[in-house]
């Protein structure tokens, strides 16, 4: 069975530094990954994600996730946050096309001027 | 447009008294979803329909009930509502069944006293 581990509940940071978020998942199989965005009560937007090919992967906001197979792990990565960055962030697995998401616990980035 | 719409945003509620949440995408997608957030953030998967059919259900209570009149809705309907039952509950919808790229609504806050 597949999981997803986002190793820090919260990460603050200063307004543009750079920032990195944490993934690491579990599975037997070659696995989707996908990272999701949450802005104070709204619902979650995909922010990434990796199927195949090239293993680094970008959003049209700056950000990017690199997939690496040997250490399981999709690790996201800001080079300088804004404020409004701030919000809950959620990695996510699938096993493959036809199966369901598997979310990670969340991660909260928190931007401080 | 909303591409995917819940209603109603917050309801609070006693214990004991039966509920619904409203659902609705106009994205033409084929399958719809549930999923409950819990107060830590988790996100889980309750429910998914694909063109009215039930095609996953998760361990959840038989006091949950999805009904799914037509492929642009999902409503989710609660029996005997319990404290453990507050939660933050999301519809989306995707193009395929067990696709991995997720519309999301902005998800109701449901509070049982």
């Amino acid at each position: 069975a597949q999981s997803v581990t986002q190793l820090d509940s919260q990460v603050p940071v200063f307004e543009e530094a750079p920032v990195e978020l944490r993934c690491n998942y579990s599975s037997s199989v070659s696995v989707y990954l996908f990272w999701y965005v949450q802005y104070p009560n709204q619902g979650l937007q995909l922010l990434l994600k990796y199927l195949s090919g090239s293993t680094l992967v970008k959003s049209i906001n700056g950000f990017e996730a690199e997939f690496n197979k040997s250490q399981t792990s999709f690790h996201l990565r800001k080079p300088s946050v804004h404020i409004s960055d701030t919000a809950e962030y959620f990695c996510a697995v699938s096993e493959n096309a036809g199966n369901m998401l598997t979310f990670g616990g969340g991660t909260r980035l928190m931007v401080k001027p | 447009d909303t591409a995917v719409s819940q209603t109603p945003k917050y309801l609070v509620t006693q214990m004991g008294n039966d509920k619904s949440i409203k659902c609705e995408q106009n994205l033409g997608h084929d399958t719809m979803y549930w999923y409950k957030q819990d107060s830590k953030k988790f996100l889980k998967i309750m429910f998914s329909y694909n063109n009215k059919e039930l095609i996953i259900n998760e361990t959840v209570p038989n006091r949950f009930s999805p009904k799914s009149p037509d492929k642009a809705h999902l409503n989710l309907h609660i029996n005997s509502l319990e404290l453990g039952d507050s939660a933050v509950y999301f519809c989306a919808s995707s193009r395929l069944a067990g696709a991995n790229v997720l519309t999301f609504g902005a998800g109701s806050r449901l509070t049982v006293l």
